[in-house]
């Protein structure tokens, strides 16, 4: 299995406050991603990743920030989370996802009150 | 219109037999991946296509790129493989993905 792990697994919080998902990778791939999934949607891209300090938005960006700082942890934030956000969100990675695998952490479900 | 369309959205078969899910989508892309995602699980791999043809034991998956398309077919249908399954595509280093095929297989 491929080293991707998430934290926190489980999160209940209150609108407002700050939530900040980690991704952490132990395969040095480039690329790493942050989805949402909701029941209906599928899985949408929030941001993704493409190198140390290299990212870019994806469909469902607002209100969501993100930072990579090593090549092996890529951190979502919620600045003032709300109910709205209320999701499941999963990490991805991949060496390069036009020619490579993709590899998935296993979700984090947050609850924002 | 979603770039991405899976058909069906819902499957029921019953054990045995020979199930076909459907992706089409609407852009240019450099790769399509399916994925499956077990109930309250999480998600595999379970290709990656640029061309032609793969297999893996039970599943098939081909795609097809000048007519955008592609095909998960699962051979001797088994209740384990029930799951959803997720197509998804790659267009510019991001992934583009389907909402997905629910497939239930009976004993």
């Amino acid at each position: 299995d491929a080293g991707i792990t998430q934290s926190p697994r489980h999160k209940v919080t209150e609108t407002g406050t700050p939530v900040t998902l980690r991704c952490h990778q132990t395969e040095n791939h480039r690329y790493m991603y942050w989805y949402r999934q909701d029941p209906g949607h599928g899985l949408r891209l929030i941001h993704y990743s493409y190198g140390v300090k290299d990212t870019d938005k994806g469909e469902v960006s607002d209100g969501y920030s993100v930072s990579r700082s090593k090549t092996e942890d890529f951190l979502l934030t919620l600045e003032s989370a709300t109910s709205s956000q209320t999701s499941v969100y999963f990490c991805a990675i991949s060496e390069d996802p036009g020619s490579g695998e993709l590899f998935f952490g296993e979700g984090s479900r947050l609850t924002v009150l | 219109k979603n770039e991405v369309e899976q058909s069906p959205q819902n499957l029921t078969a019953q054990e045995g037999e020979f199930i076909t899910i459907n992706c089409s989508y609407s852009v240019g892309i450099s790769a399509l991946h399916w994925l499956q995602q077990h109930p309250g699980g999480g998600i595999v791999s379970l290709f990656m296509l640029s061309s032609g043809k793969k297999k893996h034991g039970r599943l098939i998956a081909t795609i097809n790129i000048q007519e955008k398309h592609s095909s998960l077919h699962i051979t001797a249908s088994h209740p384990r493989d029930s799951a959803v399954y997720i197509c998804a595509v790659c267009r510019t280093d991001k992934l583009i993905f389907g909402t997905g095929t629910r497939l239930q297989v009976f004993p």
